[in-house]
């Protein structure tokens, strides 16, 4: 079983529509959740940033942990033909020596105009 | 500059090569990354180096060669490549901090092809 599963599209949606991305994972010592956003042949770009459970909302963009399901969502209302891009999640334990991040194989977006 | 910067963008090579990837950082972070990026798989870290230290090499064969000679550049060196070292691979940053935080900046990235 891979530590994080993501689900790697194409997800395809009209523009305005509410967008659903999510990653389930296995390791219960996850505590600090990661979205990245990359557009094509440009390197990831931190999206939103969450640690341990609850919902945080930046703009059009809500992140949502629910470490007892373990299942991370990331919402974007009122989709535009700019979010087109591949959606990543990472996540990463406590401690440790290093700062080693697990990434999902990412979600491509696609929001039609 | 700004960010995390890479060159080159885009590098072809043959077997019998030696060539260099170079990364900087411009955010004042004290640790850098290598991750390899190829299609329909997750981001495979390569190397990390906290403080100019090595502390993490995931069995990345020998024909990748990191190098960091302060906390602001980050080098790899490739010699001997194959094909399926074909990739496009990542730089990132992080500001290590006791307690946590662990967001990663990453630069555009470097497009590689092995002939």
């Amino acid at each position: 079983q891979k530590e994080v599963e993501q689900d790697p599209g194409p997800l395809s949606v009209p523009e305005g529509a509410i967008v659903s991305l999510n990653c389930t994972y296995s390791n219960s010592a996850f505590q600090y959740f990661m979205w990245y956003r990359q557009y094509s042949r440009k390197g990831p770009e931190l999206l939103m940033y969450t640690y341990s459970s609850g919902n945080k909302e930046d703009g059009r963009f809500t992140a949502q942990v629910d470490k007892s399901s373990k299942y991370i969502s990331l919402f974007i209302r009122d989709s535009q033909p700019s979010d087109s891009a591949t959606y990543l999640c990472a996540m990463s334990a406590i401690g440790g020596a290093t700062n080693k991040l697990i990434f999902g194989t990412g979600t491509l977006l696609a929001v039609q105009p | 500059e700004t960010g995390v910067t890479q060159t080159p963008r885009h590098l072809v090579m043959g077997m019998t090569n030696k060539k260099s990837l170079k990364c900087e950082q411009h955010l004042g972070h004290n640790a850098m990354y290598w991750y390899k990026q190829s299609a329909k798989k997750p981001l495979e870290l390569m190397f990390v180096y906290n403080f100019k230290e090595q502390t993490e090499n995931n069995s990345v064969p020998s024909r990748f060669s990191p190098e960091c000679p302060n906390s602001s550049h980050l080098f790899l060196h490739l010699h001997t490549l194959q094909p399926e070292d074909s990739a496009l691979y990542l730089c990132a940053s992080s500001l290590e901090l006791a307690g946590g935080r662990y967001e990663q900046y990453f630069g555009p990235g470097t497009r590689l092809t092995v002939t």
